[in-house]
C-alpha cells in the first residue's frame, strides 16, 4: 500500500483563486511529520510547509496552510490567492518517527498544478 | 538558502562504467540523505546517513553504495551504471538541532544518463 497518495495529477486554476492540493498517508507510528514541497520547471525542491503529527494547531506559512485531518489521515496544502509563479510540481511526504530523527521522506507522485491567467 | 552543493550537474556515462556523485554541504547538519526522482514514481530514497561513516539503506538502495568520510561530504556510488539507473539524483540535509520544522533541505540535483 502506498504511504503518500495524491490523488490530483494535474490540476488547473485560475489566478487568484484559492487551490487545495490533495494528499492522504498511511501510518502506524504516532510520530511522524507531514511536508510539503514545490518543484518548479527549473527543477529545485522548494520546502513549503511542515505539520508534526502532535502538533495542535495546522501549520501555516505564508499563503500556505496545511489542513490536518488526522483521524481521516489527510494534509492537504491549501494556497491562497494564487499566483502564475505558483505553477509547478507539489509534492506530500512522511517522515515516520520522532521529531529530530535521520529517518527519510516518503514521498507522493505528485500533483502539476497550473495556474491560468 | 542551505548551503548544498552537488557535483557533477549533469553526467552521461556508459552501461558498466562506475559512477561518483559527490554532495557537500557548509551547514554542519548531521544527516544526509540521496534521492533519486523517475516520471510517475516521485522521490524515492535511496541510502541515508546518520553521521560520519554511519549509513543505512533506503528503499531503493540495490546497485548503489556510498560513503561518509566526513560531516560536509556525502558520495553515492554507481559500481556498475545501467540504463535504469538514468534519473535525477537529489541529495538532502536535515538535523541542524535548531529546526522546529525537521525540514529537509534539498541540493539542485544531478541529472545521470546511462546510455
Amino acid at each position: 500500500a502506498q504511504k503518500i497518495t495524491q490523488t490530483q495529477p494535474g490540476m488547473f486554476v485560475q489566478e487568484k483563486e484559492a487551490v487545495t492540493l490533495d494528499c492522504t498517508y498511511d501510518t502506524s507510528d504516532p510520530s511522524y511529520g507531514l511536508f510539503w514541497y514545490k518543484q518548479p520547471s527549473s527543477g529545485e525542491m522548494i520546502f513549503l510547509i511542515y505539520q508534526g503529527s502532535y502538533d495542535q494547531q495546522n501549520a501555516t506559512e505564508g499563503r500556505y496552510s496545511l489542513n490536518f485531518q488526522k483521524a481521516r489521515k489527510s494534509a492537504n496544502l491549501v494556497i491562497s490567492a494564487s499566483q502564475l509563479g505558483d505553477s509547478a510540481m507539489y509534492f506530500c511526504a512522511m517522515r515516520e518517527g520522532p521529531r529530530g530523527g535521520a529517518d527519510g521522506l516518503t514521498f507522493g507522485k505528485g500533483t502539476h498544478l497550473i495556474i491560468q491567467p | 538558502d542551505a548551503g548544498i552543493t552537488q557535483s557533477p550537474r549533469h553526467k552521461v556515462t556508459e552501461t558498466g562504467t562506475p559512477v561518483t556523485l559527490r554532495c557537500h554541504q557548509t551547514e554542519n547538519h548531521r544527516y544526509m540523505y540521496w534521492y533519486r526522482q523517475d516520471p510517475g514514481h516521485g522521490l524515492r530514497l535511496i541510502h541515508y546517513s546518520y553521521g560520519v561513516k554511519d549509513t543505512d539503506k533506503g528503499e531503493v538502495s540495490d546497485g548503489y553504495s556510498v560513503s561518509r568520510s566526513k560531516t560536509e561530504d556525502f558520495l553515492l556510488t554507481l559500481e556498475s551504471a545501467t540504463s535504469s539507473q538514468t534519473s535525477v539524483y537529489f541529495c538532502a540535509i536535515s538535523g541542524s538541532g535548531l529546526a522546529r520544522r525537521d525540514e529537509q533541505f534539498f541540493g539542485p540535483g544531478t541529472r545521470l544518463t546511462v546510455l
